[in-house]
């Protein structure tokens, strides 16, 4: 089956960028996505990217996609401690009755 | 607009006790899916609901866990008998329509099987 795999902890400066990696298996995935689990709450969706773009940017978050390598990354510019949470890669095959894969999530620290 | 509304919030019950999670999701939202989410783990799906109808209940433990969606409104995820492996948070999510929409996630509900 699918698989997506991250890093399991990264520790950054505030006023810093923070950068997340992401690597997946299905090659056939059509949306990716980046996810924000803060302490006790559920899930908020942060920002996708559709399979055919390389590149995606939000305000402070930029979301890079290397295809051939199957990469995914997102890059937090200038870091607060609000940002401080878990973040999950995700994927999705369209061709697959649209099951959302998760990564096993990255805990992001921000430090003064 | 509120949320994705579940209840309760936290749950710890014994071992072989039934537990009952309930899921309110965003109006309109035609999509309603339960997933399971181990301590330091990403969600993993248990049943995705299109309206009324299950679509996709592949990873739902069948012997011990159902779940409903009778209107094609609220949902409620069973577990009958409850074991300690089941312990996790239990987090319902809701989407305008399945495949590549967005999806909105309640806060979920804790469980704790002692």
């Amino acid at each position: 089956g699918e698989d997506v795999e991250q890093s399991l902890f990264l520790s950054v400066r505030e006023g810093d960028s923070s950068v997340i990696n992401c690597t997946y298996t299905d090659s056939s995935s059509t949306y990716l996505y980046w996810y924000k689990q803060e302490p006790g709450a559920g899930l908020q969706l942060l920002t996708y990217i559709f399979s055919n773009m390389d590149m995606k940017q939000d305000q402070r978050l930029t979301v890079l996609l290397n295809k051939k390598d199957k990469h995914l990354s997102l890059r937090i510019a200038d870091t607060q401690t609000g940002d401080s949470a878990i973040y999950f890669c995700a994927e999705i095959n369209t061709g697959t009755a649209s099951k959302l894969t998760f990564g096993t999530g990255t805990r992001l620290q921000v430090t003064l | 607009e509120a949320g994705v509304v579940q209840s309760p919030r936290y749950k710890i019950i014994e071992k072989k006790q039934p537990v009952a999670f309930w899921c309110n999701p965003i109006s309109g939202h035609n999509t309603l899916y339960w997933y399971r989410q181990n301590l330091g783990q990403g969600p993993e799906l248990l049943i995705r609901y299109e309206n009324e109808e299950a679509v996709d209940d592949s990873q739902l433990p069948k012997d011990r866990f159902s779940a409903e969606r009778l209107k094609g409104v609220d949902s409620t995820l069973k577990i009958q008998p409850a074991e300690l492996g089941d312990s996790a948070v239990y987090l319902c999510a809701s989407s305008l329509s399945g495949g590549t929409e967005k999806l909105f996630f309640g806060s979920g509900t804790q469980l704790s099987v002692l």
